[in-house]
């Protein structure tokens, strides 16, 4: 089964910031199978990033991913007091087919 | 405009029984695959099923299978999971979501609002 852990748990940043949020496989993700969302509260996810660093339609360039085999990351630039939510990392392919990382709560201050 | 909405959540007794649906707009159901994520109070996102575009091909979580069924009426326009055998820990807001593209690899573009289920005597 494929692991995905998340780092760190929870961030507190100022508007402006750029912050990068890990995302950790517990074996190599095969052709960078991986999607990044964001989730606020009382809402369902939202696809930010697939296939590691795409952007899906309507994402601001603020949001870029990258990474390859076990490591990936989302990075936020230019932070909005809107950008704070629960972001999630998911891989396909593995097993079980999708999983998602635990989390990471960004707050801005 | 594309749109999912998901109907049939409530409480239901462990050991009890509860079919989800999810009616979908917008786009040819019949040519994407669909899956069912599901999210305990509280915590992280758990993806449980999910069936071809035909629902020919259907696979499951480990945590939920032999337990849950998915399925989908393409004439209907409608995706539905079965839950037999529900136990406490399957309390949930359960999404219903579209690929993002036909085919893999599978990403969750469009979701539906949610609907909760949850399991107590």
């Amino acid at each position: 089964e494929i692991v995905l852990t998340q780092s760190p748990g929870t961030l507190s940043l100022s508007p402006g910031e750029t912050v990068t949020l890990s995302c950790r496989a517990s074996q190599s993700i095969s052709s960078r199978y991986v999607a990044w969302y964001q989730q606020k509260p009382g809402q369902a996810p939202r696809l930010l990033i697939y296939d590691a660093s795409s952007r899906a339609a309507g994402i601001p360039d603020r949001f870029s991913g990258s990474g390859s085999g076990t490591d990936f990351t989302l990075t936020i630039s230019r932070l909005d007091p809107e950008d704070s939510a629960l972001y999630y990392c998911q891989q396909y392919g593995g097993s079980p087919l999708l999983t998602f990382g635990g989390g990471t709560k960004v707050e801005i201050k | 405009q594309i749109q999912l909405v998901e109907s049939g959540g409530g409480v239901v007794q462990p050991g009890g029984s509860l079919r989800l649906s999810c009616e979908v707009s917008g786009f040819t159901f019949r040519t994407f695959d669909m899956h069912w994520v599901r999210q305990a109070p509280g915590k992280g996102l758990e993806w449980v099923a999910v069936t071809s575009g035909e629902g020919y091909i259907k696979i499951y979580a480990d945590s939920v299978k032999d337990r849950f069924a998915i399925s989908r009426d393409n004439s209907k326009n409608t995706l539905y999971l079965q839950m037999n055998s529900l136990r406490g820990e399957d309390t949930a807001v359960y999404y219903c979501a579209r690929d993002l593209t036909i085919g893999a690899p599978d990403y969750l573009e469009y979701w539906g609002q949610g609907t909760l289920v949850t399991v107590s005597s």
